[in-house]
């Protein structure tokens, strides 16, 4: 376990279907973050929140819609989805390193979505 | 233009070999970090080691060492005694400050397989 739990690990879902992909950490960081990872490019920021306000979103459709309840949990909610959707949806958490002061990402382990 | 650059998509490695992980990066910035990320088969991204780009000397961390050729804008990962579940793809990282606003930014990794 890395700190950040990600849920379901897997999900397949037509393009008319309406789910949810939940992200959790308790770790105490304060900025939440959700990348897409698709085969052979380079992992791709969605959404960023600091303090539950959104603060990045980086021109992702209108179909992914996120959501920041507190600063424990991110959800990122799904409809009308496209099979080029289907990727890895990795949520991740920040802190400050206290040796070097670099903002160090946590990652949960990831959503394997698969759009039919 | 691809700011972060792995060139290596695979690579394999005899166990207890030192292997050389490449890394070029493109940017403008005079403040910016360097990071490197290793992911497993479990999907979740681990964060390995920092470079920051007014530090003078190359960071080291356990077995990982990043040398930093600023001139070059190279930031290769080295890992010494390199062992089996050092198998996963690499990620270069790179963090540039956009007016205050955090971002990273990853290049397409580099699948390592270590033999026995």
């Amino acid at each position: 376990e890395t700190g950040v739990t990600q849920t379901p690990r897997h999900l397949v879902m037509g393009m008319t279907n309406k789910k949810s992909l939940k992200c959790e950490q308790h770790l105490g960081h304060n900025a939440m973050y959700w990348y897409k990872q698709s085969a052979k490019k380079p992992l791709e920021l969605m959404f960023v929140y600091n303090f539950k306000e959104q603060t990045e979103n980086n021109s992702v459709p209108s179909r992914f819609s996120p959501e920041c309840p507190n600063s424990s949990h991110l959800f990122l909610h799904l409809h009308t989805l496209q099979p080029e959707d289907s990727a890895l949806y990795l949520c991740a958490s920040s802190h400050q390193d206290r040796a070097t002061g670099a903002n160090v990402l946590t990652f949960g382990a990831g959503s394997r979505l698969t759009v039919l | 233009a691809q700011k972060i650059t792995q060139t290596q998509p695979g690579m394999f490695v005899q166990e207890k070999e030192a292997v050389t992980l490449d890394c070029t990066y493109d940017t403008s910035d005079q403040s910016y970090g360097l990071f490197w990320y290793k992911q497993p088969s479990s999907g979740e991204m681990i964060f390995l080691i920092y470079q920051g780009s007014y530090d003078e000397q190359n960071a080291t961390e356990g077995r990982y060492s990043l040398n930093f050729q600023k001139a070059r804008k190279s930031a290769n990962l080295v890992i010494s005694a390199s062992q089996l579940g050092d198998s996963a793809m690499y990620f270069c990282a790179m963090r540039e400050d956009n007016f205050g606003n955090e971002k990273l930014t990853f290049g397409t990794g580099t699948r390592l397989t270590i033999i026995p």
